[in-house]
């Protein structure tokens, strides 16, 4: 399969830690990258290959693969972390060479 | 820092051809592969299409026999070139570079940097 699937939406209380997962089978093959969105604004990438934070993302933002699924965790989420998160992958072995996630809504309680 | 700008007309007539420039600045377009990126109203991601500075490309099957996508190195800029268009393809339009790799047993890859999106709206 091509597919990525999230859940649609989690929340989470102020301060806690909310796990977000992103199943798919070109996730054996190819670590997920993690894009985060704000409303009106462009994605923003978190995490990308094994565990690896772009410069300027908070270290509470983490990532790990196991398997087919990849997952995204916050740890002490913080206000300024509600948004949607998408992950994304390439897929060598399907007819789709590189598929979006369904999104996730992160709501911070 | 490199920086990607979306430009286009916001406004395309249905069964016309959308046409897009991302112009890459504070960096060279001669490396690593480019990329669209699209997102209708209130809805999800999708990836268009990728091309590398050589000028292979990959494209979305569901999108491949409408999508062209062409890269300038003189000029800094990878274009889209999306034609019959429905108001199924009114969306916000973003570019990306992407990169890629290896690390122990997986392969990644990623798009760090975008463009701040351009909407295009598909209407008579």
């Amino acid at each position: 399969s091509s597919e990525l699937t999230q859940d649609p939406a989690v929340s989470v209380a102020l301060g806690q830690t909310v796990r977000i997962t992103c199943q798919g089978d070109s996730l054996r093959s190819y670590y997920a990258s993690w894009y985060q969105q704000k409303p009106g604004q462009a994605p923003v990438l978190v995490i990308y290959a094994k565990n690896n934070r772009p410069s300027g993302i908070p270290d509470r933002f983490s990532g790990s693969s196991s398997g087919n699924t990849a997952s995204l965790t916050i740890t002490g989420a913080q206000a300024e972390d509600e948004a949607d998160y998408y992950c994304n992958s390439r897929d060598s072995s399907g007819n789709h060479p590189n598929v979006f996630g369904t999104g996730t809504k992160v709501t911070v309680l | 820092q490199v920086q990607l700008q979306e430009s286009g007309p916001g406004l395309v007539k249905p069964s016309e051809t959308l046409s897009l420039t991302c112009t890459v600045s504070g960096g060279s377009i001669s490396s690593y592969s480019w990329s669209w990126i699209r997102q209708p109203p209130g809805k999800g991601l999708e990836w268009i299409g990728y091309i590398y500075y050589s000028g292979s490309t990959n494209y979305n099957p569901s999108l491949k026999s409408r999508v062209t996508i062409s890269i300038d190195t003189s000029k800094n800029q990878f274009s889209l070139r999306l034609s019959s268009v429905t108001a199924a393809d009114t969306a916000v339009y973003y570019c990306a570079r992407g990169r890629e790799g290896q690390q122990l047993v997986r392969y990644y890859y990623y798009m760090d940097v975008w463009g701040k999106g351009t909407t295009v709206t598909v209407s008579s």
